[in-house]
Formats: C-alpha cells, sequence, structure tokens
C-alpha cells in the first residue's frame, strides 16, 4: 500500500513571502501525485496534477515538481486567499491516498 | 459549470444504516468515474469509493469493503452510497467527487467536488 507524508504539518508563513510544502511517497508512484487546496468549510480544490501541471484556472504562482518519490508545491508570493490546508494524493495505485496535509498559516 | 448536490447524511445508531447521494449536472455525467471521499472534521481526506463511468467497476477502501456499496444512475445523472453496519469511526463529511478523466490525461483524480453531507454514527 502507497504511504504519502507530507511535510511540515503547519508552515507559517508571511503574505509575500513564499511557501514550499513536501510530499514524499513510500515507493514510486510515477508523476501520478496531485495538489489540493482547502479552505475552511469548503470542499478541497484541485490545483496540480501529472505533479507539476496547473488545473485550469490556478494561478502560476502554484508549482509543482517532483524528484523521485519527492514532491513539492510551491506557492510564490502568498496571498490572503492562499493560507489553507493543502493535500497531496497518488492516483498511481489502490487504494488511492492522500498525505495528511499541510496547514499554510499567517505568521 | 459542474454542480454536485449532495442528500441523505444524519444521524444513525451504530449498526445502522444510510444512503448518500449526489446528484450532477453540468456535463456528461456517463463519461466520468465519480467517487466518494470523506473527512473526519478537522482531519485529512480518505478516498472511500469509487464508480466508473457504466457501472462496471467499483472499487473500496479497505476500511468499508463489505459495508459499502456504491452504485449510479446515469439516467438520473445520480451517484449513490449505501453504507451499512455503520461504525462510530464511520463519521465524517462525505463528499462525492467528479474524476478528472481526459482534461487531466489520467484518472483516479478529483477535479470537482460537491460542497459534502454529514454522516454522524452515534448512540
Amino acid at each position: 500500500e502507497i504511504m504519502m507524508t507530507q511535510s511540515p504539518v503547519t508552515l507559517s508563513v508571511s503574505p509575500g513571502e513564499s511557501a514550499t510544502l513536501s510530499c514524499r511517497a513510500n515507493q514510486s508512484i510515477n508523476s501520478d501525485l496531485a495538489w489540493y487546496q482547502q479552505k475552511h468549510g469548503q470542499a478541497p480544490r484541485l490545483l496540480i496534477y501529472g505533479a507539476s501541471t496547473r488545473a485550469t484556472g490556478v494561478p502560476a504562482r502554484f508549482s509543482g515538481s517532483a524528484s523521485g518519490t519527492e514532491f513539492t508545491l510551491t506557492i510564490s508570493s502568498l496571498q490572503s486567499g492562499d493560507f489553507a490546508v493543502y493535500y497531496c494524493q497518488q492516483y498511481n495505485a489502490w487504494p488511492l491516498a492522500f498525505g495528511g496535509g499541510t496547514k499554510v498559516e499567517t505568521k | 459549470d459542474v454542480q454536485l448536490v449532495q442528500s441523505g447524511g444524519g444521524l444513525v445508531q451504530p449498526g445502522g444504516s444510510l444512503r448518500l447521494s449526489c446528484a450532477a449536472s453540468g456535463f456528461i455525467f456517463d463519461d466520468y468515474t465519480m467517487h466518494w471521499v470523506r473527512q473526519v472534521p478537522g482531519k485529512g481526506l480518505e478516498w472511500v469509493s469509487l464508480i466508473s463511468w457504466d457501472g462496471s467497476k467499483t472499487e473500496y477502501a479497505d476500511s468499508v469493503k463489505g459495508r459499502f456499496t456504491v452504485s449510479r444512475d446515469n439516467s438520473r445523472n445520480s451517484v449513490h452510497l449505501q453504507m451499512n453496519s455503520l461504525r462510530t469511526e464511520d463519521s465524517a463529511l462525505y463528499f462525492c467527487a467528479k474524476d478528472c478523466g481526459g482534461a487531466c490525461l489520467s484518472v483516479w483524480l478529483f477535479d470537482s467536488w460537491g460542497p459534502g453531507t454529514v454522516v454522524t454514527v452515534s448512540s
């Protein structure tokens, strides 16, 4: 079973700064990795798929990258609406699995 | 625009049953796999189940296998989750979600979500 581990659990960032979120798979998932943003009281929103492709309508300040089983979501120049919880998800194999999430909060 | 309207949540005793529904609009429903994902308040996301576009393929998380059954009615653009033998640990916000499909050049990821419906299993 593929397990996804996100770090850090909480990231404190000032508006205008950048945030780097990590997600690690315990085995190869190729590039079958998606990132979601979830704001309080809302459903998740797809941000990135294929490890690095932005979903429709997602601003360019969100970028994803991969190195082996390590995946990174970078949010540059954080805006007020970017403070949320971010989840990674692997869709390479059953069962589909999410990471535990990273909360990006205002410093 | 894609819309997923959910219904059917509520309070049920352990061992009881509930049926969740999700009515879809704004896309060609029978072109897409549909999923159920749940979230315990304040916790992370857990994929629960999927059903293929024609209902021929279903998959379940081990935590619900044998107790939950997913189905769909393409004539009514709806997907359902029948939950039996409910346990306290099934208490969560349940989302239905549309598979991204061809738009993401892959499947089994979610590009549209319903607002969620709360299931509480308690005596």
